[in-house]
């Protein structure tokens, strides 16, 4: 079982509707990041919180726009997406630091669909 | 160039076979290392982080050459369930970290 938790599994949406991803994490890490990995590529890092502010945004269109509401939780809200925006979300933690050499722990993904 | 660049693979070996990855970077401010492994349609796991002085683990060894700039893992005694693709991930180290994921290098063994 994974310690990171994301909801939903799948999604399936329109180019008009607005939906959020959640990830949910236990492990007391205060980094947290999202991903994209479209099929047979690397994941491809999106954001990055520490300790609950946003810290990197690798230049991500605003039609996805990330929260932090607490050091357990973080939401990738979805609004007005394209087709292309398609593909696996990961939600990643870890800790920070000295200790970012214990690697990131991934939430097993939200699995996207734009139609 | 791509910051991070891997073997592209695919390898295909069989049981038992000894199989070495390996994966240069360019970035010569990269602080951490690790290797992941990533089924078909599920998310990377960690398989190990990579140290200068060499880590072993069971059948996985990983190296790490900062002057090359350059990390390595052998598989040794190959199972069938390591079939799968792995991910070299360089880290340049802020107060979190900004990662560089490999493209991947996947491996399949067989009977």
């Amino acid at each position: 079982d994974t310690e990171v938790t994301q909801t939903p599994k799948h999604l399936v949406m329109g180019m008009t509707n607005k939906k959020s991803l959640k990830c949910e994490q236990h492990m007391g890490h205060r980094a947290m990041y999202w991903y994209k990995q479209k099929a047979k590529k690397p994941p491809e890092l999106m954001f990055v919180y520490s300790y609950e502010k946003l810290s990197i945004n690798e230049s991500v269109p605003s039609r996805f726009s990330p929260e932090c509401p607490n050091s357990s939780l973080l939401n990738l809200h979805l609004h007005a997406l394209q087709p292309e925006d398609s593909a696996l979300y990961l939600c990643a933690s870890s800790a920070i630091r000295d200790r970012l050499k214990e690697g990131y722990t991934f939430g097993s993904g939200t699995r996207l669909t734009v139609v | 160039r791509k910051e991070v660049e891997q073997d592209p693979g695919p390898f295909n070996v069989p049981e038992g076979a000894t199989v070495a990855f390996n994966c240069t970077y360019s970035n010569s401010a990269s602080q951490s290392f690790f290797w992941y492994r990533q089924d078909c349609r599920k998310e990377p796991k960690l398989l190990m982080s990579v140290y200068s002085s060499g880590n072993e683990d069971g059948r996985f060894t990983a190296q790490l050459n900062r002057a090359s700039q350059y990390i390595s893992l052998l598989i040794r005694d190959s199972k069938l369930s390591d079939s799968a693709t792995y991910l070299c991930v360089v880290i340049k180290e802020t107060n979190a970290g900004k990662s560089t994921f490999g493209d991947g290098t996947t491996l399949t063994v067989k009977p």
